[in-house]
């Protein structure tokens, strides 16, 4: 099946710091999503984003099909933004929707 | 907007006693998918269903089965529990549309998770 790997696994932030993230896939896809693991286990849906740049507020995402990678930028760090980040994909075919996950990034992000 | 509502949020079972996590979609999403987070784990797919037919499996143990019934929502029957089982089971929701290259399913949206402890 296909592969998904993250990196880096931690990071430490200072508020107002910027990082960025990012997600190697090992097949074409036909949709990749980033989500953020808050600290009460919840899954929020970040960006859909199987291709091309998006931008949300101080987060923005690049994915480049054709070299399997995506990233995921932050910029101006919170410290509600610490949890987990992780990138799944739809590798499509007979199985579109079901998600593989990475082993996703932990984000601590202090005052 | 509505959300996928999982219920109950929390449940605590004893060893080889059953469970079921039900799972309500969002309105007119026609597709329902079964996550399992183990501790310090990303989540793992475990079944899928569109339009109330079981369209992928992943790795489910037997114990466990799956159904969606005619208004959507599905539920997820868990028997002969195991302390292994304890984990975070989110529900997520999607709509498949059809395109020249064949299906695609669109932004997955998930449940806030139930919470099973075994014990």
């Amino acid at each position: 099946g296909i592969q998904v790997e993250q990196s880096p696994p931690d990071l430490i932030l200072q508020e107002g710091a910027n990082s960025t993230l990012r997600c190697n896939f090992s097949d074409s896809v036909n949709n990749l999503q980033w989500f953020h693991q808050n600290p009460w286990g919840q899954l929020i849906n970040l960006f859909y984003i199987p291709s091309g740049t998006k931008q949300n507020g101080r987060l923005s995402a690049t994915t480049v099909a054709t070299e399997r990678y995506s990233l995921l930028y932050i910029s101006s760090s919170q410290t509600t933004d610490s949890g987990v980040y992780f990138c799944a994909v739809d590798a499509g075919g007979t199985s579109y929707g079901k998600l593989t996950f990475g082993q996703g990034t932990i984000l601590t992000v202090h005052p | 907007a509505a959300g996928v509502i999982q219920s109950p949020r929390h449940l605590i079972k004893e060893k080889r006693e059953t469970a079921t996590l039900k799972c309500y979609p969002i309105p007119r999403h026609d597709t329902v998918y079964w996550y399992q987070q183990g501790p310090g784990q990303d989540p793992q797919f475990l079944i899928s269903f569109y339009e109330k037919m079981q369209s992928d499996k992943g790795s489910i143990p037997d114990r466990f089965s799956a159904q969606q019934f005619s208004d959507y929502h599905s539920e997820l029957n868990m028997s002969s529990l195991e302390l292994g089982d304890s984990a975070l089971y989110f529900c997520a929701s999607s709509s498949i549309h059809g395109l020249a290259g064949g299906p695609r399913a669109d932004t997955e949206y998930f449940g806030p998770g139930t919470r099973l402890t075994v014990l």
